[in-house]
This record gives structure tokens, C-alpha cells and sequence, in this order.
């Protein structure tokens, strides 16, 4: 049974709007949740993360949002643009040790020019 | 480069047979954790070293087996292989995952024919 969900397999945006990439999870013991994105042929790549002490944590272009009592955290990219374009993964940890990081299926990002 | 090394890039083999997949972490980390990605599982947690020791262990078949070497570099053994272990095999390390997630190779592409 899956424990990270993400629900849409693909989402499509133009260039410079905003994408939305969304994620729930079942445990509210997890308490560290990640991002990765994923070109073809390379393995995935960290993007960013969150402490669920925290409900919002921005890097850039890229910021994630976590909402504890509905266990769904979604990732914000303002402005999107082609490069990227990728599958992108949310991530937790089963522990508290860091290890065992568990995986949503993932969700395909197509940015137009 | 990520500064993990997985070796082969692809790998072609009988059903039956056996392989081994190696994988370099990135100098000074501990930890190497091997996952792999069918098209239907998405990113599937197989095990975890930590320093040569087995630490966690995730949906691994009992016909695989994983080892730390000394040197940290890990091996993933895949034995009477079937049609279905099929897959893109990853190997990552970490050295404060909590913060940083893992950083992973780019792949070992496995066909069973």
C-alpha cells in the first residue's frame, strides 16, 4: 500500500505560469518530506525539503508547502520554464533515522515555450 | 556527476543468470542505499549499508543480496533472474539525508531477456 501518493501522473503548464505538483501521505508520524526531479537516462536529483515543524520552505523558484492535518504537501514552481521538464518525486523518510527515503510514483512535468 | 559511480550503464542477460551491479558513493559518505524502478512501482527501496553493516532493509527478494566493502564501494547481487526484475537499478549515499535527501547515480539499466 502505498504511504506517499501522487495522484496526477502528468501535468502540463506554459512557460512563466505557475506548477503545482501535489503529494499526500498517510503516516502523520513522518516528519521529513522531499522533493526530486527526474531527467530520463539520470538518476533522480535532490530539489527540496521540508521539516514538518515547518509549513512552507522556498529555494528559488521552488517552493513546497505542507499542510500536517490533511498530510498532502504540494510543490510551488514560479515562473515555469522548459528546462523544467522532468518527472517529480515527493519523498519521505520511514524513520527517524533517515533512512529508507519512500517514494511517490511520481508526476510528469511538461513546460511549453 | 553526481559523485556517485554505478557501474554497468546497461546490462543485457538470460533469464536464469546471475549479475552483480556496483556502485562508488561520493567521497566521505557512510551510507549507500539501492533502489529500484520498474515502470509500474515507481522508486522501490531495496537495502541499506552504513559503514559495511546492513541497516535497513526495504522489499528486497531473497534472490538479491547487497554488500559494503571496505573501501564503502556496494555491490547488488541479482541471482535466477526473471523476466520481471527488469528494471533501472539505483544506488545512492547520503551524508545528512534529513536536510540534503540522497544524491543518486545515474542508473544500472537491467534487461532480462
Amino acid at each position: 500500500d502505498q504511504q506517499v501518493k501522487q495522484n496526477s501522473p502528468s501535468l502540463s503548464v506554459q512557460e512563466g505560469r505557475i506548477s503545482i505538483l501535489n503529494c499526500d501521505y498517510t503516516n502523520s508520524m513522518f516528519d521529513y518530506f522531499l522533493w526530486y526531479k527526474k531527467y530520463p537516462a539520470e538518476g533522480p536529483t535532490f530539489l527540496i525539503s521540508i521539516s514538518s515543524i515547518k509549513d512552507k520552505n522556498e529555494d528559488g523558484r521552488f517552493t513546497v508547502f505542507l499542510n500536517k492535518s490533511a498530510k498532502h504537501l504540494s510543490l510551488h514552481i514560479v515562473p515555469s520554464q522548459p528546462g523544467d521538464s522532468a518527472v517529480y518525486f515527493c519523498a519521505t523518510f520511514l524513520n527517524q533515522a533517515g533512512t529508507a527515503l519512500i517514494f511517490g510514483k511520481g508526476t510528469t512535468l511538461s513546460v511549453s515555450s | 556527476d553526481s559523485g556517485v559511480t554505478q557501474t554497468p550503464k546497461h546490462l543485457i542477460t538470460a533469464t536464469g543468470q546471475r549479475v552483480t551491479l556496483r556502485c562508488s558513493p561520493r567521497s566521505g559518505d557512510l551510507s549507500v542505499y539501492w533502489y529500484q524502478q520498474s515502470l509500474d512501482q515507481g522508486l522501490q527501496f531495496l537495502i541499506q549499508y552504513y559503514n559495511g553493516e546492513e541497516r535497513a532493509k526495504g522489499n528486497i527478494l531473497e534472490r538479491f543480496s547487497a554488500q559494503q566493502f571496505p573501501d564503502l564501494h556496494s555491490e547488488l547481487n541479482l541471482s535466477s533472474l526473471e523476466l520481471g526484475d527488469s528494471a533501472l537499478y539505483f544506488c545512492a549515499s547520503s551524508v545528512a539525508p534529513q536536510a540534503y535527501g540522497y544524491t543518486f547515480g545515474s542508473g544500472t539499466r537491467l534487461t532480462v531477456v
